[in-house]
């Protein structure tokens, strides 16, 4: 089936630097979402992306749809401790809008 | 953002009894989803409804699962016989836009089946 393979796994950075994370998968997704969770919450909704080479900002977030439709990448520039969660990418699984999930890059900022 | 609300917020059963756990959109929609996240792992879909039935469903929404929207508000997930391995946080998702896949997602079940 397909699945998405979110790299790295976790992360722990400075207060202030710029994070990116990727998202990969070895079928074409004509969607992708972007997720973060927090411990014991639902996933909020980021970023959508619909067009491949479609960049996209939310804020300090700015997201990408590749070009090959195979993969999308997220950036946080200048992060913060509340950036602190669980990141998931999600791709368009079937034509009823079901999603499949990565297995999320886990974020920690030291302040 | 579209808001959904979940109750209960934890659930605690014992194995083999029924559950139903249920999702209020707080305005109407068309589409809506239940999603499972096992400890730990990532959130897994189960199940689309439109249109008032299943559009989509997924192997692990296997018999003992089913879903409905009672009273043209409340969507529930209903699972018939526990078993140890159900225990997870349950999101209920709503997906506003036919145009758009963004789905919103409310903020879970935990199911704990002892």
């Amino acid at each position: 089936g397909q699945q998405l393979n979110q790299s790295p796994q976790s992360m722990f950075i400075q207060e202030g630097e710029d994070v990116s994370m990727n998202c990969t998968s070895s079928s074409i997704f004509n969607t992708w979402l972007w997720y973060k969770q927090d411990p014991g919450e639902g996933p909020v909704l980021l970023i959508a992306l619909y067009k491949a080479g479609e960049l996209t900002s939310n804020g300090r977030l700015t997201a990408q749809f590749g070009i090959t439709r195979k993969d999308s990448f997220l950036n946080i520039s200048a992060s913060i401790p509340s950036d602190v969660g669980i990141y998931f990418c999600a791709g368009l699984g079937g034509s009823q809008g079901n999603l499949i999930f990565g297995k999320g890059t886990k974020l920690s900022v030291k302040p | 953002e579209p808001e959904v609300t979940q109750t209960p917020s934890h659930q605690v059963t014992q194995m083999g009894q029924e559950v139903i756990l249920r999702c209020v959109p707080i305005s109407n929609h068309l589409y809506f989803y239940w999603y499972r996240q096992i400890l730990g792992q990532k959130v897994e879909f189960l199940v689309s409804f439109y249109n008032n039935e299943i559009s989509e469903k997924s192997e692990i929404f296997d018999d003992q699962f089913s879903v409905e929207r009672p009273d043209g508000s409340n969507f529930t997930l209903k699972i018939r016989s526990t078993k140890l391995e159900d225990s997870a946080m349950y999101f209920c998702a709503i997906r506003p836009d036919r145009a758009f896949y963004e789905q919103y997602f409310g903020p879970g079940t935990r199911l704990t089946v002892t």
